[in-house]
């Protein structure tokens, strides 16, 4: 299994609709959760952290079930902008007291259309 | 947010020299830089973790020996892929925090690496 899973895609999607990602982890240790967007042949750039209680930043919505080790993102009224691979990543607990590491899932490709 | 340089952006080489990338923090002290390869439609894939005056620690299928990690400062790592071949050929990128725990992890632009 691997330790981060997302939906590849791709989300097409209309101007105006929302849409939601998922992405679940398998290290029940895991510590801290983000959203990164990268766009074609650049480089991530973080979206939001997300936190226990949820978390808003505008049009974006996080939110974490670490029962379920569960993360998922929800944007609304999608912009044509928003169109980029959104990538869910778990900060994960490294046995043996070395630096805890960053783990990427797949990526998810949105496609927002006029 | 923080700045992360890393260099060159893209690089050509022939098949069986060594290639040496450059990530910098410019204006913060990476105690851990992260090492990344990512290939076409696909996700990134850490390689190897950095830490200043440590040894590096690779993830599990990556061979310390053909990809050599320095990180003798708080602002510079340098990936080493020696003895290129062109199954290596791929996107590099590197990712700096500042400290430790679990604080945003800032990119570096990439590089593009071509083995002919």
């Amino acid at each position: 299994r691997k330790e981060v899973e997302q939906d590849p895609g791709p989300f097409n999607v209309p101007e105006g609709a929302t849409v939601a990602f998922n992405c679940t982890y398998s290290n029940s240790a895991s510590q801290s959760f983000f959203w990164y967007r990268q766009d074609c042949r650049k480089e991530p750039k973080l979206l939001m952290s997300v936190y226990s209680s949820g978390n808003e930043d505008g049009r974006f919505t996080a939110q974490l079930n670490r029962a379920s080790q569960y993360i998922s993102l929800l944007i609304r009224d999608s912009k044509l902008s928003d169109s980029a691979t959104y990538l869910c990543v778990v900060n994960m607990r490294r046995y043996g007291g070395a630096t805890n590491k960053l783990i990427f899932g797949t990526g998810t490709l949105l496609a927002v259309q006029p | 947010g923080a700045v992360v340089s890393q260099h060159p952006s893209r690089v050509i080489c022939k098949s069986g020299t060594s290639v040496k990338i450059e990530c910098r923090s410019l204006d913060f002290q990476a105690t851990t830089m992260f090492w990344y390869r990512q290939f076409p439609k696909q996700s990134l894939m850490l390689m190897a973790t950095s830490n200043e005056g440590s040894k590096a620690t690779y993830e599990q299928g990556v061979e310390k020996d053909k990809f050599l990690i320095n990180h003798a400062s708080l602002t510079l790592s340098t990936l080493t892929v020696t003895s290129a071949h062109p199954e290596d050929s791929s996107f590099y990128i590197c990712s700096a925090r500042e400290a430790y725990g679990n604080t945003e992890a800032f990119f570096g632009q990439g590089t593009r690496l071509t083995v002919v």
